[in-house]
Parts: C-alpha cells; structure tokens; sequence
C-alpha cells in the first residue's frame, strides 16, 4: 500500500509569485484535503477535494485554490504569495466510505515566502 | 486560528514516567482525535473516538472522548525515548472540518 507523497519538499518564492503544491493520495482514497500549518502550531484546515470538486472550505482568502483529478491526487495553488503564507503545507487522503473514515497525512512541502 | 485549547504546551519527563495531556473546546465535537508529528514530517493518526464517554487504548496509549463531547485526553504510560514529538489532538464535526489544537511537545530523558 502506498502512501500518501507530496511534492516538492522543500520551496522558496518570493512574495508575489505564485506556487503549485502537489499531492497523491493514499491508495483507496478519493478525497484530499489540504492544511496550512505555520511555526508551532497545528495544522489548520484550507479544503478538502471529493470527486474532483471542492467539498468544504476553511478560513482562506480565494488566492488559494486547488484541484483534484481523475486518478485523485491533489494539487494547491496559492497566488500573489505573502510573507505569511510562509508555513509546512500537507495534505491528507481519506476514503469518506463511511462515518470512520479518519485522514492519513504526507510529509509536507515546507514553503518559505522571502 | 485555533479552536481547541491543548494542554500543557511543553512536557519534559524522565523515561518510565506516565504522561497526560489534555483537550477542550467551547465547541461540541463528533469525532476526536490525537496524532504525533515528528521532525520533517506529517502527522501520524494514534487514536480515534467516536462515542462520547468511549475509552479506547493503543498499547501504552490511551484516550477517553469526553462525555460532554468538549473534552478529550491522552495518557501514556512508561514513557521510552521515542515518545519524543508533538501530540495534537483534533475535533472534528463532519468529514470536511477538522480542527487542530497547538500541541504539545514532549521531551522524554533517558
């Protein structure tokens, strides 16, 4: 079973530019969801993708989007980057076949916005 | 920001001692649970809850989901030096919303 991968590792822009995150989900999932977590504190929810369409989405401005495609791997776009956004990006993959369906992370893509 | 408040913030504890945090929300929730994260890494999923006031335990690890559905702690027993990291728990209310606490970070010295 493979699990969930991220790429790239590790990312430096600069403010203003614009970045593409990219996710694969577990095998036998099809749902992604997306999190910001910034220094020494917990992840915090961007969205989640179900069937190709955004199923849900927490407390971020519109310059943040993302896609799912057919295979259900993930991606997250962020535009007119700002300092802020600078913070370990993960995604998560779950299956939504039922109430337990709990969410398994990858390692993150570390952004760093200079 | 952050809607669950984990405590303590910081643990440091010497090898074989027992370990508890702990998680509360204004907020009720339908789903808890606690994961590790270690350096460079994504957070790994320890327990989930599903039932207020259920009692589950996986090996030295044990959590309760609070019968208030607002609260939620972890203990570990006979902490060893690779229960170094930090534990988050998380609330969650339907599949797509899951909160996160600020976690907390614990030191085991051998």
């Amino acid at each position: 079973e493979t699990g969930v991968t991220q790429s790239p590792t590790h990312l430096i822009k600069t403010r203003g530019q614009q970045v593409t995150l990219r996710c694969s989900s577990q095998s036998g999932h099809n749902t992604v969801s997306w999190y910001q977590q910034a220094l020494g504190q917990g992840p915090q929810f961007i969205f989640q993708y179900y069937r190709e369409e955004e199923n849900g989405r927490g407390n971020f401005p519109p310059r943040f989007s993302g896609l799912q495609f057919p295979n259900y791997s993930s991606e997250l776009n962020v535009n007119a980057l700002e300092l802020d956004d600078s913070a370990l990006y993960l995604c998560a993959s779950s299956s939504l076949a039922g109430f337990r369906d709990e969410q398994y992370f990858g390692p993150g893509t570390r952004l760093t916005v200079t | 920001g952050q809607q669950l408040n984990q405590s303590p913030q910081s643990m440091f504890i010497q090898e074989g001692e027992d370990v508890s945090m702990n998680c509360t929300s204004s907020s009720i929730f339908n789903t808890w649970l606690w994961y590790k994260q270690e350096p460079g890494e994504g957070p790994v999923l320890l327990i989930a809850l599903y039932k207020a006031g259920e009692l589950t335990s996986n090996g030295r690890l044990t959590a309760q989901f609070g019968i208030t559905r607002k609260d939620s702690f972890l203990n570990i027993s006979a902490s060893i030096p690779s229960d170094v990291g930090i534990y988050f728990c998380a609330g969650r209310r339907d599949n797509n919303d899951m909160r996160f606490g600020a976690g907390t970070r614990l030191t085991v010295k051998p």
